[in-house]
């Protein structure tokens, strides 16, 4: 079945520590993009990625860094200086087509202790 | 001014009646609009895409103008199985960038 795939589903980080979030797709979509949910709050944008290699800051990239070196994966690293990493994280891809709508990973929960 | 403003809810609204959100979006460069559907601690899924004519689909109907750069979502007959988010979704074309709203919040009363 295509779909796209976040793992894992829960992540605890210890304060300091860098930790990546996977994110896989096998929809053939071009474009990816990572977002940030606070609780009660709506979807910022920290980073997407139009094409393989290419990848642009959105609202919240500060704290956060991304690679696209094949289309089927755009992981998400969430460093250090991310001053409160505690959200749920989502990733979603769409195709080039218009009316191409996105589809989402079932997220990652990442808890700071 | 955020890209895509929606109706902050939350509404509250007793089984059987019928209740609609507004979106409007700054992007004049935006080109397809979603509606999505976010439950408590889950992924956003789609609700519809909504196109230029207008659409429906059984009991929601989705409508935009593009002149107004105004969206809106109508839902009818509403259930209790209806509560959730509802996110107002912007795409604009060259740069495929998705912009939501922040969402608003319905719960439907027995």
């Amino acid at each position: 079945d295509g779909g796209i795939t976040q793992s894992p589903k829960y992540l605890f980080r210890k304060e300091g520590q860098n930790v990546t979030l996977s994110c896989e797709q096998n929809l053939n979509h071009d474009a990816m993009y990572w977002y940030r949910q606070d609780p009660g709050q709506g979807l910022r944008l920290i980073y997407y990625s139009q094409i393989v290699n290419d990848f642009q800051k959105g609202d919240i990239a500060e704290g956060y860094s991304v690679s696209r070196e094949k289309k089927e994966s755009f992981p998400l690293t969430v460093t250090s200086a991310q001053k409160n990493p505690t959200a749920f994280y989502l990733c979603a891809s769409t195709g080039i087509v218009t009316y191409t709508e996105a589809f989402f990973g079932q997220g990652t929960r990442l808890t700071v202790v | 001014r955020k890209e895509v403003e929606q109706d902050p809810g939350p509404f509250n609204v007793p089984e059987g009646a019928t209740v609609a959100f507004n979106c409007t979006y700054s992007n004049s460069a935006s080109q397809s609009f979603f509606w999505y559907r976010q439950d408590c601690r889950k992924e956003p899924k789609l609700l519809m895409s909504v196109y230029s004519s207008g659409n429906e689909d059984g009991r929601f109907t989705a409508q935009l103008n593009r002149a107004s750069q105004y969206i809106s979502l109508l839902i009818r007959d509403s259930k209790l199985s209806d509560s959730a988010t509802y996110l107002c979704v912007a795409l604009s074309g060259s740069a495929r960038q998705l912009t939501f709203g922040s969402g608003t919040q319905l719960t439907v009363l027995p």
